[in-house]
């Protein structure tokens, strides 16, 4: 299958620093990739949508001047922590879906970013 | 999109089939039953999907029945690297724009020996 590629896999770093977290479509070009956020022992929850070439498209209660999303490229979306605090700390995990599939294709998703803020 | 009931927890015997149970009694004519898994401090993992008609892929095989309400995901052989948890989710087909998955609770299936 299609390989969506995340780095770092864990970060520390500082409360009041900021962290950028790249996710990679491999071997295929996506125009939409999706941000997701899990705390422990709990559900995957959608952040935000990252669309190629415009703005991302967040979810409600999700700090858009906080989680800064840039998807400059058909391969490539960063999403940037900014002034982190331990609340933050979390399991991010990024998805696309191969935009050359026809409808109702799986969406792939990378292996996940573990922060924390310490 | 349709809601999806799951059982929270199972367990199966190494070697034996996992049936996972899976209720969308509210899933309408366009959309599809998708099975996700989530081995621990990993991204999700697809594993199969359909409409109407049984699917078997390489790692399962999916029963949904014939009313649609509700599915079955089978591991034909659970081994200890099949212990997830298990997501049911029930989606319209992705549009061109591609659309986020909304993941519920799941199923924590544990393989033990």
């Amino acid at each position: 299958g299609a390989v969506v590629s995340q780095h770092p896999s864990r970060v520390i770093c500082k409360s009041g620093t900021s962290v950028k977290i790249e996710c990679r479509s491999l071997d295929f070009q996506a125009t939409t990739m999706f941000w997701y956020r899990q705390f422990p022992k709990q559900s995957l929850m959608l952040m935000a949508t990252s669309n190629e070439g415009s703005k991302a498209t967040y979810e409600q209660g999700v700090e858009k001047d906080k989680f800064l999303i840039n998807h400059a490229s058909l391969t490539l979306s960063t999403l940037t922590v900014t002034s982190a605090h331990p609340e933050d700390s979390s399991f991010y995990i990024c998805s696309a879906r191969d935009r050359g599939m026809s409808t109702n294709t799986e969406a792939f998703f990378g292996q996940g970013t573990r922060l924390t803020v310490v | 999109d349709a809601k999806t009931t799951q059982p929270p927890s199972m367990d199966c015997a190494e070697g034996r089939a996992a049936n996972l149970p899976c209720n969308h009694s509210t899933i309408s004519g366009n959309e599809y039953v998708y099975w996700y898994r989530q081995i621990h401090s990993q991204g999700p993992q697809y594993i199969i999907h359909g409409l109407k008609n049984n699917e078997t892929n390489e790692m399962a095989s999916l029963i949904i029945t014939e009313d649609r309400k509700s599915s079955t995901l089978i591991l034909p052989h659970a081994t200890l690297r099949d212990t997830a948890v298990y997501y049911c989710i029930v989606r319209v087909g992705y549009s061109n724009s591609g659309y986020a998955l909304n993941f519920g609770k799941g199923t924590s299936l544990l393989v033990t020996p």
